[in-house]
């Protein structure tokens, strides 16, 4: 069935720490990737998204690769910052259907 | 521009009662969806509509849930009775079209059952 596997959190770094947070999916066909961010007390934010194979999702410092051939989507940033600190969702998305699948997500804490 | 607008942002009800969470979706928006967030279960979708009409209903848990959306700016979702099992944040997002995979979501409400 379709799923999204995340890594248990929390994840805790110092500031300026290079971030990986992983995720692998099952799906049918082609699905379009989503990272999408929680802070405290708030919604989820769409972070950044891949629509196809190879792709590469960015925003705010954060990257993402679709990676078909290890249907991979991890979440990358080079140095992160104490408000970055918050809950990091993968998601997916079969082509032509609109239900969006959810990892467990992985909460992330930075310390100054 | 506003966001999705959900209300209450937190309710405080006993076993037995009759919750209702109300949602408005971004003007213009032609998609709606209900979720609930749970630390055992994640983020489920329960029902999302296109254009009014219910899609997809098969996360309800129960009879005892029932979502409407009587107009394109309004939707509710109603537990009736409510159970402890119930509490959980429930959010709201909209997406522009059929299709179009970008949801915004609301900021969610937080129901405890006592």
């Amino acid at each position: 069935g379709n799923s999204v596997t995340q890594m248990e959190g929390p994840v805790t770094l110092s500031e300026e720490a290079f971030l990986t947070i992983n995720c692998t999916y099952t799906a049918t066909g082609y699905p379009s990737l989503f990272w999408y961010v929680q802070y405290p007390g708030e919604g989820l934010q769409l972070l950044l998204k891949a629509t196809k194979a190879d792709d590469k999702g960015s925003n705010k410092g954060f990257e993402a690769t679709y990676r078909k051939e290890t249907t991979s989507f991890h979440l990358e940033k080079g140095s992160v910052q104490v408000s970055d600190s918050a809950v990091y969702f993968c998601a997916h998305m079969n082509t032509g259907f609109q239900k969006l699948v959810f990892g467990t997500g992985t909460r992330l804490l930075v310390s100054p | 521009d506003a966001g999705v607008i959900q209300s209450p942002r937190h309710e405080v009800t006993e076993m037995g009662q009759e919750v209702t969470l109300r949602c408005k979706p971004i003007s213009g928006h032609n998609s709606l969806f209900w979720y609930r967030q749970t630390m055992m279960r994640g983020l489920e979708l329960l029902i999302y509509f296109n254009n009014n009409v219910p899609i997809d209903d098969s996360g309800m848990p129960e009879d005892r849930f029932s979502a409407k959306m009587p107009n394109a700016s309004f939707s509710t979702l109603k537990i009736q009775p409510s159970e402890p099992r119930d509490s959980a944040v429930y959010f709201c997002a909209s997406s522009l079209q059929r299709g179009e995979d970008t949801q915004y979501f609301g900021p969610g409400t937080r129901l405890t059952v006592l």
